[in-house]
Formats: structure tokens, C-alpha cells, sequence
């Protein structure tokens, strides 16, 4: 299993800010995911974390509003841009773990609230 | 395309039963459940993959039909720690970790 600590847990944010949100994991892992969730929906897979290039963004999500950095295998950051309304969703890194069988670890998530 | 999840939520009580579907308009090439509880991270359950092979979750069963692009999750004598929201979740192609995630369904056991 693996150990994930997010910062913040919460915050409320004014529209036009930008927020970052920090991703500690208690192991090496080479793959980290970020996710978001809206007010009472599913997961959705922002980009993928990748150690010394570049974030793989899925469709729908752009660097600009998401860049990621990931400096080293324990740490990922997800800055959310220019926010609005439509950004306040709960944010979740997540690892894939060692098990052998592609299983996913969440963090707890950082819940946030534009205003 | 999102998996489908049926149904949408469901009460039950202590003891009771319960099937959660998820249906998938492409192929699933393997089919993990998680569950959420309020406010909480989503947890693994268990995966599921091409053959019938389960791996996961001693207490809670689940089938995968590959040709019908559907898995069922099976609750057997629901205790009041099985509330939450669960979600199927697959894999968007052979051999990677990124999954994409059913609708879910919220389950609520009362006592």
C-alpha cells in the first residue's frame, strides 16, 4: 500500500487565483495520477505525473490551467489557474500500487471552493 | 465514453443484499471497484480481469463478463460499513494505468 498526504485538505479560494495543491507520497513510485471529482460526480483523470518531463494532460485539460510538476518519485504538485466557479471540485493525487495488479492509492483529497 | 452504473443508489438494511452494475459502451479490458465513503479517498475493492480471475475484496464479490462489457459488484449481508459511493473503473487501453470511471452508485445501509 502507499501512504498519500495532500495539502491543502480544503481551502476557499476567490475567482481569478490560483491555488496549488501538494502531493506527498510515503514511497518512490513512478507513476502519479491527478483526478478530479465535481460536487457529487465520478473521477476524472486530469493528466498523469511524470517524473523529469512533462505532464500527459487527457483531453479537456491544458497545461495552462493545470500545470503539474513532479520533481522527484515522492512529490507532485497540481496548481489550479485563473480559477472560477466551475474549478470548485475536490482534487485527488493518486498512485498506482505495488501489488502487482494496477490497484490505485488516493490521497484524501484537497477540496476547494471558488467564490 | 463513461461506464454506466445501475443504479444510481440504493438503501438497504443490515443483512440485506445488493448488486451494483457497471456497463461499458467499449471494451473493458479489466474492471476495478472502489468504494468512497463520505469525505473520504476512494479505497480498492477488488479488480477483475479477462478470464474471471478476482483478485481483491474477501467479503464482497463481483463477475465479469468480457463479451457483454459489463462487471456486477455483489453485496452479500450489507453491514452498516458498507455505505458509501462505489465506482467500476477501467483501464483506457491494453496495458495502462489510467482508468477511466463509472457513473457510481451511492449505497446506503441502514440498521
Amino acid at each position: 500500500s502507499a501512504v498519500i498526504s495532500q495539502k491543502p485538505s480544503r481551502d476557499i479560494c476567490q475567482r481569478g487565483t490560483s491555488l496549488t495543491i501538494q502531493c506527498q507520497v510515503d514511497s518512490q513510485v513512478t507513476m502519479m495520477f491527478w483526478y478530479r471529482q465535481q460536487p457529487g460526480q465520478s473521477l476524472t483523470l486530469i493528466a498523469t505525473a511524470n517524473q523529469g518531463s512533462e505532464a500527459t494532460y487527457e483531453s479537456g485539460f491544458v497545461i495552462d490551467k493545470f500545470p503539474i510538476s513532479r520533481p522527484n518519485l515522492t512529490f507532485s504538485t497540481l496548481t489550479v489557474s485563473n480559477m472560477s466557479p466551475e474549478d470548485s471540485s475536490i482534487y485527488l493525487c493518486s498512485v498506482v500500487g505495488t501489488g502487482g495488479i494496477g490497484e490505485l492509492f488516493f490521497g484524501e483529497g484537497s477540496r476547494l471552493t471558488v467564490l | 465514453q463513461q461506464p454506466v452504473q445501475s443504479p444510481q443508489a440504493v438503501i438497504l438494511r443490515e443483512g440485506e443484499d445488493a448488486v451494483i452494475n457497471c456497463s461499458s459502451s467499449k471494451a473493458l479490458y479489466s474492471v476495478h471497484w472502489y468504494r468512497q465513503k463520505h469525505g473520504e479517498a476512494p479505497v480498492f475493492l477488488m479488480i477483475l480481469l479477462k478470464g474471471g480471475e478476482q483478485k481483491g475484496h474477501d467479503k464482497i464479490s463481483a463477475s465479469f463478463n468480457e463479451k457483454k462489457q459489463q462487471s456486477s459488484l455483489y453485496l452479500t449481508a450489507s453491514q452498516l460499513s458498507y455505505s458509501g459511493t462505489y465506482f467500476c473503473g477501467t483501464p483506457t487501453g491494453p496495458g495502462t494505468y489510467k482508468y477511466i470511471f463509472g457513473t457510481g452508485t451511492r449505497l446506503k445501509v441502514l440498521a
